[in-house]
This record gives C-alpha cells, sequence and structure tokens, in this order.
C-alpha cells in the first residue's frame, strides 16, 4: 500500500527565508508524486507534480520539488518566502493510471513578517 | 472555462438523515474523484468515477455511495448520517486519458456538519 509522511504539522519561517517542506513517500511500484496547497475555505490547487524524466519539478508561485528515489523524498522547496505563501500544503502520491490520491496528514506553513 | 462546482456549498443535518452533493466538473473532464477531509483523518479517498463506471473505491462503508451522469456531473450519497460524517467533502475531476493520471481539479468543497 502507497503512504505519505510530512514531517511537521507546522512550518514557521520568515518572509524571505528559503521554504522547505519535507514529504516521504512508500510505494511498492513507481509512484507519481504530488504537492498540493489549500487556503482556507478552499480546495486544493496543484503546485507541481513529478511522473517520469527530470526529477527536479517546478511548479507556480516559485515552488519546486526534487524526487530523490534514494530517499523516498519529494521535499518542496521555494527560495524566499512571502506572506501570500501562507497556508496549508499536502504531499500525494498514485500509482500510474490510477487516479486515487494518498495525501500526507498536511503542513501548515506561517510566514512571519 | 468554469471550474469544477459543488453544491451546496454548506450542510447541517441531524444523525440518522440522509444527504446527496453534487459535483459539476470541468467541461471536457470525464473523470470524478470525491474525498472527505476531516481534522482527524485528514484527507482520505472515497471513489472515483469514469464515463459513468465506479472505478476505484476507498475503505468507506456501504453508507457511502455515488453516481455519475452521461453529462459526468457526479453526485454522492451518505444514508443514516453520523458525527463523524462532519467534512469537508471535495470533488475533483480530472482529463483522464488511457494509462496516464490526468492532473486533478478541485471544486471548493461542501462542508457538512451533522448534529
Amino acid at each position: 500500500a502507497q503512504s505519505v509522511t510530512q514531517l511537521g504539522s507546522h512550518v514557521s519561517v520568515s518572509e524571505g527565508a528559503l521554504v522547505l517542506l519535507r514529504c516521504n513517500y512508500s510505494s511498492s511500484v513507481p509512484p507519481y508524486l504530488f504537492w498540493y496547497v489549500q487556503y482556507p475555505n478552499q480546495g486544493l490547487q496543484l503546485l507541481l507534480k513529478y511522473t517520469t524524466g527530470a526529477t527536479l519539478v517546478k511548479g507556480i508561485n516559485g515552488f519546486e520539488a526534487e524526487f530523490k528515489k534514494s530517499e523516498t523524498s519529494f521535499h518542496l522547496t521555494k527560495p524566499s518566502a512571502h506572506m501570500s505563501d501562507a497556508a496549508e500544503y499536502f504531499c500525494a502520491v498514485s500509482e500510474a493510471g490510477f487516479q486515487k490520491l494518498v495525501f500526507g496528514t498536511g503542513t501548515r506553513l506561517l510566514v512571519s513578517p | 472555462k468554469a471550474g469544477v462546482t459543488q453544491t451546496p456549498r454548506y450542510l447541517i443535518k441531524t444523525r440518522g438523515q440522509q444527504v446527496t452533493l453534487s459535483c459539476s466538473p470541468i467541461s471536457g473532464h470525464r473523470s470524478v474523484s470525491w474525498y472527505q477531509q476531516t481534522p482527524g483523518q485528514g484527507l482520505q479517498f472515497l471513489f472515483e468515477y469514469f464515463s459513468e463506471t465506479q472505478r476505484n473505491k476507498g475503505n468507506f462503508p456501504g453508507r457511502f455511495s455515488g453516481r455519475q451522469f452521461s453529462n459526468s456531473r457526479s453526485e454522492m450519497n451518505v444514508s443514516t448520517l453520523e458525527l463523524g460524517d462532519s467534512a469537508l467533502y471535495l470533488c475533483a475531476s480530472s482529463l483522464k486519458t488511457s494509462g496516464v493520471i490526468g492532473e486533478q481539479f478541485f471544486g471548493p468543497g461542501t462542508r457538512l456538519t451533522v448534529l
């Protein structure tokens, strides 16, 4: 069975600081990996995804993530945090060809001025 | 294109009642998935429909059911509501193509409160 572990339910950074949100996955088959963001009272928005090919994936709003098979990780980074990045972030995994997403428990990003 | 729409946005029911939630996917999308989001259990997959057929189902009791219509609109139904069914129910649609997972676009959700 697939699973996702997100380390840290809350991460606090200062505006302009590096953002690092951690995600480790478990999958018996090559995984498809995703990062979603959720703002209060809204649905989920896709930030970026890894399916095959280049292991460094660039997404929207300056976010990127690197797929590291040896570490079973897919950490999300952004060089410089902005106040508008404050939200909850979810890492998810899926098997190829299946629409079922298995989500991590989420990390709430707090950005202080 | 209009995004995924879900109705109603908020719903209050009492234990034992049943409820039907509606989801209209993005035009042209044929795959619709449903997820339940709660503070305790997080985001959990309920089921996926594609071309009016349920293709995948999560680990939820039979009180949770769904269907998809020929225009790809989907409904989910929860019968005999329990307090623990209080949650945000999210619908996602995808332009699913054969053998490739399509990006899922999520609606704003329906917040169900069971009293």
